[in-house]
């Protein structure tokens, strides 16, 4: 079975850009949650997706912004980018409340 | 604001010895994760540990979890080479909104 699968792989933007990055969960599973990893430190919550709505969010500005679609895809988007923007973002997909599955993470670099 | 605390947060170890990881965390949580990260690489899940007294094995790594103390260790025993990584805890807040500690960046040496 197909795990988690993010895309692109890597990115490369410039500061003020606007991005989107795209997840696709393990089939069946209708929760996805992202997550920001910035290079040295622990991955921090930014939002959760259950049956196309949004359950949760973390202290994140409101340049970001996700949604899910009806096949349980979701996309999250990152406008005005900064420098500071520049990290891995995960993806996760879960049975809702199980133990969940995180993609490979797309690499964004803002110059 | 829940905070997770993991130390030490650099290990450099010799191969064939045994250390521990701490995860302390500050508020109530009956859920708890250790995952394992390689440069470059995502998350690979270790263990979850769902109840207090909770205690799972892998090979040379055992983990536990005190809900009371609200702390849960990550012990490594024997170490070898192919253990260099870095660690994380994950506490659950609620519904999949996990809280990670740092990392721990382990160093195993010959």
């Amino acid at each position: 079975d197909a795990g988690v699968t993010q895309s692109p792989t890597h990115l490369i933007k410039t500061r003020g850009q606007h991005v989107t990055l795209r997840c696709s969960p393990i089939s069946g599973h209708k929760s996805v949650s992202w997550y920001q990893q910035v290079l040295g430190q622990g991955p921090q919550f930014i939002f959760q997706y259950y049956e196309k709505e949004e359950r949760g969010r973390g202290n994140f500005p409101d340049r970001f912004s996700a949604r899910q679609f009806p096949n349980y895809s979701s996309e999250l988007n990152v406008n005005a980018l900064l420098l500071g923007d520049s990290a891995l973002y995960l993806c996760a997909s879960s049975l809702w409340n199980q133990p969940q599955h995180f993609g490979d993470g797309t690499r964004l670099s803002i110059l | 604001e829940l905070k997770v605390e993991q130390n030490p947060l650099f290990l450099s170890m010799q191969e064939g010895k045994n250390y521990t990881i701490y995860c302390n965390y500050s508020t109530t949580s009956d859920r708890l994760y250790w995952y394992r990260q390689d440069p470059g690489k995502s998350l690979e899940s270790l263990f979850v540990l769902l109840s207090n007294g909770a205690v799972k094995q892998e090979g040379r790594l055992m983990a536990s979890l005190d809900t009371k103390a609200r702390l849960s260790t990550l012990h490594i025993t024997a170490a070898v080479h192919d253990l260099s990584a870095t660690y994380f805890c994950a506490v659950d807040m609620t519904n999949n909104d996990m809280r990670f500690g740092a990392g721990t960046r382990l160093t195993v040496k010959p």
